[in-house]
């Protein structure tokens, strides 16, 4: 099975633009979650996403907004971006939403705000 | 609220000692699971073991061990005769009703950078 695959890998962008990032999940898991990595704050859920709708949202401003389509692949949006914003984004799949059910992780993308 | 304490930034040994990662967390949920996950240079978290709040059991798994002790709310991690390839950034994570701002997100620790000299 392949596993989580998020494109781009590296991405840099002007402070104001607005990025786009993408998370295929391992065949078959429902679930796509979204956490954002940087040496200050450590690793922050931003939000999950479950059969097209999301489940819960950690504390982030509203610039940070998700969506997942009917293949269970999701993108996280950023609009407006500022510096704090430049960090390493990982996705997470899960084949289901319980407590215990681990999640898989891709290898990020690296967002570098100038 | 959540929270997942590792108090140790780094940590470096020589090749073949044995090193304990000291993992605190912090939950007012009676039912909560425990993560271990392990993220090489390469950025991507592999996940190691699951330990949930009622099983207080240690595991072994090769050279890993882990000991959950829920009177003290730790959850630690030991390798036994480390080796270089085992060296990465190590995280503990909890996951609960409420963790991470919302129902079901993992906690996170900081991380230990667990150095592995040759």
């Amino acid at each position: 099975k392949a596993g989580v695959t998020q494109t781009p890998r590296y991405l840099i962008k002007t402070r104001g633009q607005q990025v786009t990032l993408s998370c295929s999940p391992i065949s078959g898991h429902r679930s796509v979650s979204w956490y954002q990595q940087t040496p200050g704050q450590g690793l922050q859920f931003l939000f999950e996403y479950f059969s097209e709708t999301q489940r819960n949202k950690g504390n982030f401003p509203g610039r940070f907004s998700g969506r997942q389509f009917s293949n269970s692949r999701s993108e996280m949006n950023v609009s407006t971006l500022e510096l704090g914003d430049s960090a390493l984004y990982l996705c997470a799949s899960r084949e289901r939403t319980d407590l215990n059910t681990e999640a898989f992780f891709g290898q990020g993308t690296r967002l570098t705000v100038v | 609220a959540q929270k997942v304490t590792q108090a140790q930034t780094e940590i470096s040994v020589v090749e073949k000692e044995d090193v304990t990662l000291d993992c605190v967390y912090e939950t007012r949920d009676t039912t909560y699971y425990l993560f271990w996950y392990k993220q090489p240079p390469s950025g991507e978290l592999v996940f190691l073991i699951r330990r949930n709040s009622f099983d207080e059991q240690n595991e072994i798994s090769g050279r890993y061990s882990w000991n959950f002790q829920k009177s003290t709310s730790s959850f630690n991690f030991t390798i036994t005769a480390s080796q270089v390839v085992d060296s990465a950034v190590y995280f503990c994570a909890l996951r609960g009703r409420y963790s991470g701002g919302g129902a079901d997100g993992l906690t996170f620790g900081k991380g230990t950078h667990l150095i592995i000299q040759p």
